[in-house]
């Protein structure tokens, strides 16, 4: 079974400051973990993605994560918040052993960057 | 071209009525979906077509009813609705059926209200 865990529903953090927003993952293959981020009233736009190689991946507008298959987890990260980050955030997650096209999302968090 | 269009974007219609959202994309992406998203809380998958074939069917009630017309082209036709079904509709599209590495492309969704 694939399950997608994002503990915090909110996040706030200061414009300039480094943001995390937490993912932690549960599959029984190899995993192919996913970062979404939907604004309001629209659709989901993806963000990165990690599938294999290096543990640290870069994706849009300056975001990153990092993939820790020890701590099963799969943190999305900024070095410098901008108040047009604010938005709802979406881990996702699929097994790499089924083939299947099937993702699981987390719950979302929704980010707010104070200015 | 790396998007996937939704219409109509806002949806009222009555419980005896029937009514479709329509999804194209221009990708040539062979894997479409359709999810629906309550407030706050994650996509759920509701139907997968690969190859303009329906390959999942999540338990979705008949009043809800897809079709693949052609590989750019996904329909969802509605009959029947509760007050309940009213959400987000996201469409969505991948390059290949069965590659689970691929990202999803979301559209905006239609939002539908039932009365």
């Amino acid at each position: 079974a694939q399950s997608v865990a994002q503990p915090e529903d909110q996040v706030n953090v200061a414009e300039g400051n480094p943001l995390t927003v937490k993912c932690t993952y549960s599959v029984s293959g190899n995993p192919y973990l996913f970062w979404y981020v939907q604004y309001p009233n629209r659709g989901l736009q993806f963000l990165l993605k990690y599938i294999t190689g290096d543990n640290l991946v870069k994706g849009s507008y300056g975001f990153e994560a990092e993939f820790n298959k020890s701590q099963t987890s799969f943190h999305l990260k900024k070095p410098s918040a901008l108040v047009s980050d604010s938005a709802l955030y979406f881990c996702a997650v699929r097994d790499g052993g089924t083939g299947a096209n099937n993702l699981f999302f987390g719950t979302g968090t929704r980010l707010t960057v104070i200015p | 071209d790396t998007e996937v269009t939704q219409t109509p974007k806002h949806l009222v219609m009555g419980m005896t009525n029937k009514k479709s959202l329509k999804c194209e994309q221009h990708m040539g992406h062979r894997a479409m979906y359709w999810y629906k998203q309550k407030a706050k809380k994650p996509p759920e998958l509701m139907f997968v077509y690969s190859y303009e074939k329906l390959s999942i069917n999540e338990s979705v009630p008949s009043r809800f009813s897809p079709e693949c017309p052609n590989s750019s082209l996904l329909n969802l036709h509605l009959h029947a609705l509760q007050p309940e079904d009213s959400a987000l509709y996201l469409c969505a599209s991948s390059q290949e059926p069965g590659h689970p590495r691929d990202e999803q492309y979301f559209g905006p969704g239609t939002r539908l209200t039932v009365t």
